[in-house]
């Protein structure tokens, strides 16, 4: 079954914005992470946040774990914060961590 | 240097061709992971190597074929692919194979197979 879900989809907002983005989980998370995917490809590490809140400029993330959703918050959206943004999870394989994602939010922030 | 860098960050190659893509990283990472992303798609695991050693593939076609010369250096190489190969090569690296913090990509390598 599908383990990470997202939320919205698609966001489309003018310069200057504010938004938040959903990751729900559908069981226990030990590592939670936020990467955003630019234009270009490049999948950046955002936040490591398996619970709690954490801060990044005008970037923040809060993860409750007990209630199994993480958020990511982004205040005074500039153009350069278009792209994807993913959401993954611990998954266990074969002893191994490996990063479940969610499909990502498709942000498009426009001048 | 926290830097994962994969060469080439384009490439073309027909169906009869043989190619590789390359990945480097001087962080000490002792896992190494090489990822397919389709377009509108999140990244899929292909093969996680662990000290060098090949740990995980996770079903991958034979004409895929990872190689692992040092802790610093992950190769894919590429032979007789088809065009449904089409997509972005992403490798990672992180401490470990037990751990995702720290869990780092490189920018990708965009490959079209003709």
């Amino acid at each position: 079954g599908i383990q990470v879900e997202q939320s919205p989809p698609d966001l489309i907002l003018q310069e200057g914005a504010n938004s938040t983005l959903r990751c729900n989980f559908s069981d226990s998370v030990n590592n939670l992470q936020w990467f955003h995917q630019n234009p270009w490809g490049q999948l950046i590490n955002l936040f490591y946040i398996p619970s709690g809140t954490k801060q990044n400029g005008r970037l923040s993330a809060t993860t409750v774990a007990t209630e199994r959703y993480s958020l990511l918050y982004i205040s005074s959206s500039q153009t350069t914060d278009s792209g994807v943004y993913f959401c993954a999870k611990d998954g266990n394989l074969q002893g191994a961590q490996k990063l479940v994602f969610g499909q990502g939010t498709r942000l498009t922030i426009n001048p | 240097d926290t830097e994962v860098t994969q060469t080439p960050k384009h490439l073309v190659m027909g169906m009869t061709n043989k190619k590789s893509l390359k990945c480097e990283q001087h962080m000490g990472h002792r896992a190494m992971y090489w990822y397919k992303q389709k377009a509108k798609k999140p990244p899929e695991l292909m093969f996680v190597y662990s000290y060098e050693k090949l740990s995980i593939n996770e079903s991958v076609p034979s004409r895929f074929s990872p190689e692992c010369p040092n802790s610093s250096l992950l190769n894919l190489h590429l032979h007789a692919l088809q065009p449904e190969d089409s997509a972005l090569y992403l490798c990672a690296s992180s401490p470990s194979r037990a751990t995702l913090y720290g869990y780092t990509f490189g920018s990708g390598t965009r490959l079209t197979v003709v």
